[in-house]
């Protein structure tokens, strides 16, 4: 099963960048690097995923290591907004049958955005 | 284009009732999943789907059931309501791709007294 390991929590200043990290250590040659966040009392939602270059989007930027097996979510300039937990996750799959497409969600990093 | 449709919103069960908690999508998707989210904790799949009629279990199916006839519909129910099912149930969809975005519904928040 692909896995992966994020910090409990990390915490920055208003408008300075913030760089989340993920381990991933087994992942696969196909397996896509997503990164989801929950705002306080919501839903997850999408916010970034590469395969192998860096991403960039309105949202954030996805630096992915050259072998693959680490990545780093950036926040350009955080804001108080910024402040939720984000998950970084990957395909669940090793178990056979259906578990392509099985997706969990691990413990995820809590960011603290300071005013 | 309505997305992820989860119905209800909010629900009160008594211990050992039943109920069908709704999902629907418009978007074509042929993978969709529950998860529950206890409180300050993170998201636990409890069931998925790659397409219609095939589905898995995920990391805590028991006490749940699901089917999925169509593409568009995902109901989870859940059979005998237990107090350790109070928590806020999401429903996703994505596209079969590799890089497919998970899109969530708003939430179900489910209390069992």
């Amino acid at each position: 099963d692909a896995k992966t390991t994020q910090p409990n929590s990390m915490e920055s200043n208003e408008e300075e960048p913030v760089h989340l990290p993920c381990n991933h250590s087994t992942i696969s040659g196909t397996d896509y690097i997503h990164w989801y966040r929950q705002l306080p009392s919501q839903g997850p939602e999408y916010v970034i995923h590469g395969l192998t270059s860096n991403v960039n989007n309105r949202m954030a930027s996805l630096a992915i290591a050259e072998d693959r097996k680490s990545s780093t979510l950036i926040l350009h300039r955080a804001t108080l907004r910024d402040a939720a937990v984000y998950y970084c996750i990957l395909r669940d799959y090793g178990g056979g049958g259906t578990s392509y497409g099985k997706l969990t969600f691990g413990q995820g990093t809590i960011l603290t955005v300071h005013p | 284009n309505a997305g992820v449709t989860q119905t209800p919103k909010f629900r009160i069960l008594k211990i050992g009732q039943s109920m069908t908690l709704q999902c629907a999508q418009d978007m074509n998707h042929n993978y969709m999943y529950w998860y529950r989210q206890d409180p300050g904790m993170g998201l636990k799949l409890i069931y998925y789907s790659v397409g219609a009629g095939i589905t898995d279990k995920g990391e805590v199916p028991n006490g749940y059931n699901v089917s999925r006839s169509t593409t568009e519909d995902f109901p989870l129910r859940l059979e005998l309501a237990a107090p350790s099912q109070t928590s806020v149930y999401f429903c996703a969809s994505r596209t079969s791709d590799f890089g497919g975005e998970l899109f969530f519904g708003e939430g179900s928040r489910l209390t069992v007294l």
